[in-house]
């Protein structure tokens, strides 16, 4: 069965620093990964995507984040975090059988000033 | 611009109310997808449809129905509404294993 771990369910930085949100994956099949950022109030909205083609993948607002298969991971970065970067941040997996899409519980990211 | 859009935003009910929440998507996408979302859970699945006529049940189903007359809606329904489905109801499309796409959601409060 698919599952997904966030490992942190908060995370503080501050601006100008790195930010590392960090998620474990467990898929019976080749997966695909995603990561979605959600604002107060808002619908989640998707960062990147991993499909089966480069393990580094780029998004939007200057994320990226790195498939690595030895170790079920699925990280997002980001250099250089931004005061419009706090929001909450889930790393999702999708089910090529079934179609579904299986969520992590979410990583809350505060950027101190 | 293709969108999802989810109506009302905000809505209070009283317990044993039937309550209908619209979700309108137009991707021409066939799968859409209901979820609710609460505080340490993450989003769960309460119901799914991969096309006209086809609905599935999610892992959080019970109180809660669905009909898909058409690719663009999918109306959830609370057949008799209870507090313990308070919560914020997202709804989202996609094509089959790409990224969804997910309204703004609707805050339910059921008192």
């Amino acid at each position: 069965a698919q599952s997904v771990t966030q490992l942190d369910s908060h995370v503080s930085v501050s601006e100008g620093t790195p930010v590392l949100l960090r998620c474990n994956y467990s898929s019976s099949y080749s997966p695909s990964l995603f990561w979605y950022v959600q604002h107060p109030n808002k619908g989640l909205q998707l960062l990147l995507k991993y499909t089966s083609a480069a393990t580094l993948v780029k998004g939007i607002n200057g994320f990226e984040a790195e498939f690595k298969k030895s170790e079920t991971s699925f990280h997002l970065t980001k250099p250089s975090a931004h005061m419009s970067d706090a929001a909450e941040y889930f790393c999702v997996v999708s089910d090529p059988g079934t179609y579904k899409y299986i969520f992590g519980t979410g990583t809350r990211l505060k950027v101190l000033a | 611009d293709a969108e999802i859009t989810q109506s009302p935003r905000h809505k209070i009910t009283e317990t044993g109310r039937q309550v209908t929440l619209a979700c309108h998507q137009t991707w021409n996408h066939n799968n859409m997808f209901w979820y609710r979302q609460d505080l340490g859970h993450g989003l769960r699945l309460i119901h799914y449809s991969y096309g006209v006529q086809d609905t599935n049940k999610g892992e959080v189903s019970d109180g809660y129905s669905v009909s898909r007359s058409n690719t663009e809606d999918l109306p959830l329904t609370l057949e008799s509404a209870a507090s313990s489905q308070t919560s914020v109801y997202f709804c989202a499309s996609s094509d089959s294993n790409q990224p969804q796409h997910f309204g703004d959601g609707t805050r339910l409060s059921i008192l």
